[in-house]
């Protein structure tokens, strides 16, 4: 069955980077976009960005390029979301999703929380 | 402020109908395939329309989805105690060139 995997939580200080990992499987880890949804503590869901884990292309958010850094290990089928220059409004739990067709998310992480206090 | 705009919340009644919109613009929900996802509390999002009316694998018929123009509804009927989460919507934006969902809308069931 398909499984997204993410790492756990993380406590960060304000100006730290954090790294968040997805281990993917139950299917084909090269043939399918691997997209990544942040949501803050009771407020909605937020899209960050997708990487192309066949090409490594990547595509972000406009609000978080030049801070945000996805990238894969497609030799134990994971990704990993890097975030830098955290500050409070950074604390939210970290999802990544996989893509279908016409940008549909089909199956989720559990989601990482990530802290960022001083 | 999202891109895509839901009404914060919603009721209604065990076995009753309540619909969801969601409502955006040209560049997105007007050009491209809109999408729910319901979040029941502490939980992940989970998949529940996809392709402005279609359902996955496993869930009810009690759930649809459909759009017209810039916006698009989830209909729910006989709601029952269970359907009580929040729901989002979500589609491709081509002027962003990224996904833009819905603040969500939170589902009481009464």
């Amino acid at each position: 069955q398909v499984q997204l995997v993410q790492s756990g939580a993380e406590v960060k200080k304000p100006g730290a980077s954090v790294k968040v990992s997805c281990k993917a499987s139950g299917y084909t880890f090269n043939a399918y976009y691997i997209h990544w949804v942040r949501q803050a503590p009771g407020q909605g869901l937020e899209w960050m960005g997708w990487i192309n884990p066949n090409s490594g292309d990547t595509n972000y958010a406009q609000k978080f390029q030049g801070r945000v850094t996805v990238t894969r290990d497609t030799s134990i089928n994971t990704d990993y979301l890097e975030l830098s220059r955290l500050t409070s409004d950074d604390t939210a739990v970290y999802y990544c999703a996989r893509e279908q067709t016409d940008y549909y998310f089909d199956y989720w992480g559990q989601g990482a929380l990530v802290t960022v206090s001083s | 402020q999202s891109v895509l705009t839901q009404a914060p919340s919603a009721s209604g009644t065990p076995g009753q109908r309540v619909t969801i919109s969601c409502s955006g613009s040209s560049s997105n929900i007007g050009n491209n395939k809109v999408h729910w996802y319901q979040q029941l509390p502490g939980t992940a999002p989970k998949l529940l329309i996809y392709s402005n009316n279609r359902r996955p694998s496993g869930v009810p018929d009690r759930f649809s989805g459909s759009k017209s123009g810039t916006s698009a509804s989830l209909a729910i009927s006989g709601l029952q105690s269970e359907d009580e989460a929040d729901y989002y919507c979500a589609a491709w934006d081509d002027s962003l060139s990224g996904v833009v969902f819905g603040g969500g809308t939170k589902l009481t069931v009464l």
